[in-house]
């Protein structure tokens, strides 16, 4: 799986966007973009995934560049209980799944 | 629940002792995986099963650890020997498998809140 690149932390005021940058410059065709976040204590959860098209569910928006080299997770209105370490991970899809690789991914901490 | 469910939540152990963990996926959730996460670092990657098989076991760091998984279901991941290194929370996920009939598959993996393990 490709190699992604995020920044160490990130500050945000709450009710205001958290735009979390990824690297992903080696990334091939078919493989896909990830986002999970891990809260405190708790095990990892999936937020959203794409292809190459800007994706939005209930939790959060993802926008990847149209050379898919990097992306963009979107939280439009932070809260404190979005503190979080925000992975970022590229894998491919249709494998037999295999593992996700975690790096170390950014810690977004939420000020009131 | 309808979510991961592992345990014990907490371990204690004396060194060289073995210990068992457990892990009961998602109904229906074909893949399972075992990672673990020492304090203050990231999500390392142990053993991915797809139904009762192993087919990547890379992260497996020493032959005193194996997991098995029987009946498609329940996982146990079994440290022999626990050394004071082994301290960390071990995490469980399952996901769907590609083509299950019916199912969304979006290649998700639903994460456990982990047990925590710690060697004295």
């Amino acid at each position: 799986d490709a190699k992604t690149t995020q920044p160490p932390s990130m500050d945000c005021a709450e009710g205001r966007a958290a735009n979390l940058p990824c690297n992903h410059s080696t990334i091939s065709g078919n493989e896909y973009v990830y986002w999970y976040r891990q809260i405190h204590s708790q095990g990892p959860q999936y937020i959203i995934h794409g292809l190459k098209n800007n994706e939005t569910n209930e939790m959060a928006s993802l926008i990847i560049t149209e050379d898919r080299k990097s992306s963009t997770l979107i939280l439009p209105h932070a809260t404190l209980r979005d503190t979080a370490v925000y992975y970022c991970i590229v894998r491919l899809r249709g494998t037999s799944y295999g593992k996700l690789t975690f790096g170390q991914g950014t810690i977004l901490t939420v000020h009131p | 629940g309808a979510g991961v469910s592992q345990s014990p939540s907490n371990k204690v152990t004396e060194k060289g002792k073995d210990v068992e963990l457990r892990c009961d996926p998602i109904s229906g959730h074909t893949a399972l995986y075992w990672y673990r996460q020492s304090l203050g670092q990231g999500l390392e990657f142990l053993i991915y099963f797809q139904g009762n098989s192993a087919p990547d076991k890379s992260g497996l760091p020493s032959d005193r650890f194996s997991a098995e998984r029987t009946g498609g279901s329940v996982s146990t991941l079994t440290i022999q020997r626990t050394q004071q290194e082994d301290s960390a929370v071990y995490l469980c996920a399952s996901s769907f498998h590609r083509g299950t009939s019916g199912t969304t598959n979006t290649g998700e993996l639903f994460f456990g809140e982990g047990s925590r393990l710690t060697v004295l």
